[in-house]
């Protein structure tokens, strides 16, 4: 059974670059498509982006310009970056796979979520 | 973008009863629908994909119905384990979620 879990700081000062790892175990990351997902304190989900093994990554427009997702196939890992970051940034921060019914994606596997606050 | 509407933002309803919550896409997506179920300090978890599938292991009072851009998320006999936030996603182009209904005890 696939595993998801993230890591990074938990504290992050204004305008610093956002840097989180999440690491999978129990399955191949080289299938399905992973994606990042946040939640701002008391407010709902919003997709940041996801990255399909060999594929280009898929970005929300409102962030598409300082976020970058990577894979690290070696370590099992998928790597996310948020630059410029502003004490809008501070949320829950969760991972998750993207499975694929023919050509309609679903995350059916998700992190439990790490908390990153911006804040100098 | 395509944006998600759900409705209502919030309801109050006791054990037993019958709940539907509405999703209403900005553009036709098809049936590129899931929902999942939120509970405080957890991570998502998917219930339904693709408009009507039922996820693996989720029970069968949950149900989901619509194409296009209306969809329906309904749960036919509330248990007490289901009061939670829920959200529509679609997947169809840039994925968007929902703003979310938090189903509280009446």
């Amino acid at each position: 059974q696939v595993h998801l879990q993230e890591s990074g700081p938990g504290l992050v000062k204004p305008s610093e670059t956002l840097s989180l790892t999440c690491t999978v175990s129990g399955g191949s990351i080289s299938t399905d498509n992973w994606s990042w997902i946040r939640q701002p304190p008391g407010k709902g989900l919003e997709w940041i982006g996801y990255l399909y093994y060999g594929g280009s990554p898929n970005y929300n427009p409102s962030l598409k310009s300082r976020v970058t997702i990577s894979l690290d196939t070696s370590k099992k890992q998928f790597l996310l970056r948020l630059s410029s970051v502003t004490a809008a940034d501070t949320a829950v921060y969760y991972c998750a796979r993207g499975r694929a019914n023919y050509v309609q994606y679903f995350m059916d596997v998700w992190g439990k979520g790490t908390t990153v606050t911006v804040s100098s | 973008d395509i944006q998600m509407t759900q409705s209502p933002s919030s309801l109050s309803a006791s054990v037993g009863d019958r709940v539907t919550i509405t999703c209403r896409a900005s553009q036709p997506i098809s049936s590129y629908l899931n929902w999942y179920q939120q509970k405080p300090g957890k991570a998502p978890n998917l219930l339904i994909y693709a408009a009507s599938s039922l996820q693996s292991g989720v029970p069968s009072r949950f149900s989901g119905s619509g194409s296009g851009t209306d969809f329906t998320l309904t749960i036919s006999s509330l248990q007490p384990e289901d009061f939670a936030t829920y959200y529509c996603q679609q997947s169809y182009n840039t994925w968007t979620f929902g703003q979310g209904t938090k189903v509280e005890i009446k």
